[in-house]
């Protein structure tokens, strides 16, 4: 069992460009979650997703973000016309259930670094 | 607003003594509380859950307390290892509904000295 797979582990874009993340959910766990961690701050939570629906994404930036969990494939984090401050360690996390009372799998993350 | 603050940003403590952690919330009544561990360029690695009607909870080193009244966690290393050395992170939640958005305090980072 590989667990939760990221990747890329390390990416640059400059500014302007548009940023995939992806990440392959442990298997068996149809739940996936994405966080962004920025220097010297907290996990933040970005956006909830089961497959192919995305149930929550109150943490996410309205604008130039978007995530999808397709039928097939891994959870893909867009971010377009990437700027300065959305550089920082993206992770993704995933669980057999929709509740965080198992504790979740998480994955080890991609930095982005916006020049 | 809900605030989640963990004590001091570092800890160092002296190999085979117990390291305590503290993790303190506002604002917040959650149903459980969650620790992991996160090493430097890892992800973080889920340790513990307690509920809260649990007051304490044991797993080999390991012990979680959680008190509803003070609105506190504390978690202890006992033995601690030069290996315990990680940024170590509480994150309480609510049940049910909306449990999955987990709130993360911004970590102690543990230093075990040989």
């Amino acid at each position: 069992n590989a667990g939760v797979m990221q990747n890329p582990r390390h990416l640059v874009r400059r500014r302007g460009q548009e940023a995939r993340l992806r990440c392959s959910p442990m298997k068996g766990h149809s739940h996936v979650y994405w966080y962004r961690q920025l220097p010297e701050e907290g996990l933040k939570f970005m956006v909830y997703l089961q497959k192919e629906n995305i149930i929550d994404e109150s943490g996410m930036p309205k604008e130039r973000f978007s995530a999808e969990f397709p039928k097939e494939g891994p959870s893909i984090l867009r971010i377009q016309q990437v700027v300065r401050g959305d550089s920082a360690a993206y992770f993704c996390a995933s669980s057999p259930t929709g509740t965080g009372d198992y504790g979740y799998t998480f994955g080890s993350g991609t930095r982005l670094t916006v020049v | 607003s809900q605030k989640i603050e963990q004590n001091s940003e570092a800890l160092n403590i002296q190999e085979g003594k117990t390291a305590t952690l503290t993790c303190n919330y506002t604002n917040y009544s959650p149903a459980y509380l969650q620790w992991y561990r996160q090493d430097p360029g890892r992800g973080p690695v889920f340790l513990l859950l307690i509920r809260e009607n649990e007051k304490e909870k044991r797993k080999e080193r390991l012990k979680v307390t959680f008190d509803t009244t003070l609105k506190q966690s504390l978690f202890h290393i006992t033995a601690s290892q030069p290996a315990d050395s990680a940024t170590y992170l509480c994150a309480p939640a609510y049940s049910g509904a909306g449990s999955y958005q987990l709130t993360f305090g911004k970590g102690t980072k543990l230093s075990v000295i040989p």
